[in-house]
């Protein structure tokens, strides 16, 4: 079956623009996660969704928003871009029922932002 | 405080040897424990997920160990290749939490030379 689908690849923004990533989880999955990857912090929690209701938030300020649509496809936001913003975005899904079930990770956007 | 310390950042070894990458946390309550494999600009992917009752598991050249007692993980590397080059991330969850609250570890990063 088709993996995790991250859309676009690769992006370049100026500062104070804004950006919507979007994920496609495997079919059937319903929970849905985002992290920032970065060389100096390695990968940090951003928020998840499961069945379009965010359950889970990270510590990041308001600028960073995400949704989940009814088929289980995530998008995240991030307004008033900051050079600080550079870095790989992963999403995750999974079936999310149990504590032990597999996540399966995008390949990531890499977000650069000058 | 949850942390996830890997040991050690990097590692150079030679094409045909065997490696251990050492992972130590203090997440808790324990739910299980999970090491992936990241290329360079790629998402992760999952090598071994383990419970509190697993103490071994293996997937092909892989084996993970684990001592709920100690909170030690290990990824042993047998006959490596050159396709091991990678980044190896240990990530712990809690007990009571979601897959959004997943901890994770800085990696470490394996080169493989020929």
């Amino acid at each position: 079956k088709a993996g995790v689908t991250q859309t676009p690849r690769y992006l370049i923004k100026t500062r104070g623009q804004q950006v919507t990533l979007s994920c496609s989880p495997i079919s059937g999955h319903r929970s849905v996660s985002w992290y920032q990857q970065t060389p100096g912090q390695g990968l940090q929690f951003l928020f998840e969704y499961f069945s379009e209701t965010q359950r889970n938030k990270g510590n990041f300020p308001g600028r960073f928003s995400g949704r989940q649509f009814s088929n289980s496809r995530s998008e995240m936001n991030v307004s008033t871009l900051e050079l600080g913003d550079s870095a790989l975005y992963l999403c995750a899904s999974s079936s999310g029922q149990t504590m032990n079930t597999e996540a399966f990770f995008g390949q990531g956007t890499r977000l650069t932002v000058v | 405080k949850n942390q996830v310390e890997q040991s050690p950042q990097s590692l150079i070894i030679l094409e045909g040897k065997n490696c251990t990458l050492q992972c130590n946390y203090t997440v808790s309550p324990f739910s299980n424990l999970r090491w992936y494999k990241q290329d360079t600009g790629r998402g992760p992917v999952s090598l071994t997920i383990m419970t509190f009752s697993e103490n071994t598991k293996s997937n092909g050249r892989y084996t993970a160990t684990l001592d709920a007692d100690t909170k030690q993980s290990s990824l042993h590397i047998t006959a490596s290749q050159l396709s091991d080059s990678a980044s190896y991330i240990c990530v712990v969850s809690a007990r009571g939490s979601t897959l959004g609250r997943l901890y994770f570890g800085r990696g470490t990063q394996l080169t493989v030379w020929p």
